[in-house]
């Protein structure tokens, strides 16, 4: 179908352990995000790319690696995960140009879990 | 100063009750306003945009008050589907990163039978 998937949709892990939350869109999307979601904090931006090959920092990278290497995938590594990465993580694709194409449209989420 | 903020609430308001969202953002320069929807438990959806002469999307009216940086979301006759959190967000202006969104931490709202 097409649209924005994010997989596992849920994931328990544990400290120190690697992890990767995959993100894939079936838009063409030039730009991707990703946010996490936690209570009292709301959506905050951690990383983001405008095109395959270019990623930035967004609010929180620490503790986070991104890729790109095609447009329609931009999953997230985290290193060695904590228990302060608990949290709700969206992914997010929009096609840049103003106007109604600067909607961005979410994945389902990945909760995660670090014990 | 947060960058975008918004009352939590909850709001608890009876069906049919008209109910009025408001938001505040600090940076001058912010050049694109929404209201996105997020559902308990699922992703954020785009509610409408908000543009500087104000707009109306059915029940639903967004104004945009640039000089004092506060932005509102009046929804009419509510409907219990109307229950959800309600996402003001903003995008900065020109340049690096523009194209990046500040959420503020939503304000809930439940519509009661």
């Amino acid at each position: 179908d097409a649209g924005i998937t994010q997989s596992p949709r849920y994931k328990i892990t544990e400290t120190g352990r690697q992890v990767t939350l995959m993100c894939h869109q079936t838009w063409s999307h030039s730009y991707m995000f990703w946010y996490r979601q936690d209570l009292g904090h709301g959506l905050r931006l951690i990383y983001y790319s405008a095109a395959a090959d270019i990623t930035d920092k967004g609010e929180v990278p620490d503790g986070y690696v991104v890729s790109r290497s095609k447009t329609e995938n931009f999953p997230l590594t985290l290193e060695s995960a904590t228990r302060s990465q608990t949290s709700v993580y969206f992914c997010a694709s929009s096609e840049w140009g103003g106007g109604p194409s600067e909607t961005q449209y979410f994945g389902p989420g990945t909760r995660l879990l670090v014990l | 100063r947060k960058e975008v903020e918004q009352d939590p609430g909850p709001f608890n308001v009876p069906e049919g009750a008209t109910v009025a969202f408001n938001c505040t953002y600090s940076n001058s320069a912010s050049q694109s306003f929404f209201w996105y929807r997020q559902d308990c438990r699922k992703e954020p959806k785009l509610l409408m945009s908000v543009y500087s002469s104000g707009n109306e999307d059915g029940r639903f009216t967004a104004q945009l008050n640039r000089a004092s940086q506060y932005i509102s979301l009046l929804i009419r006759d509510s409907k219990l589907s109307d229950s959800a959190t309600y996402l003001c967000v903003v995008r900065a202006g020109s340049g690096a990163g523009s194209y990046q969104l500040t959420f503020g931490k939503g304000t809930k709202l439940s519509v009661i039978p």
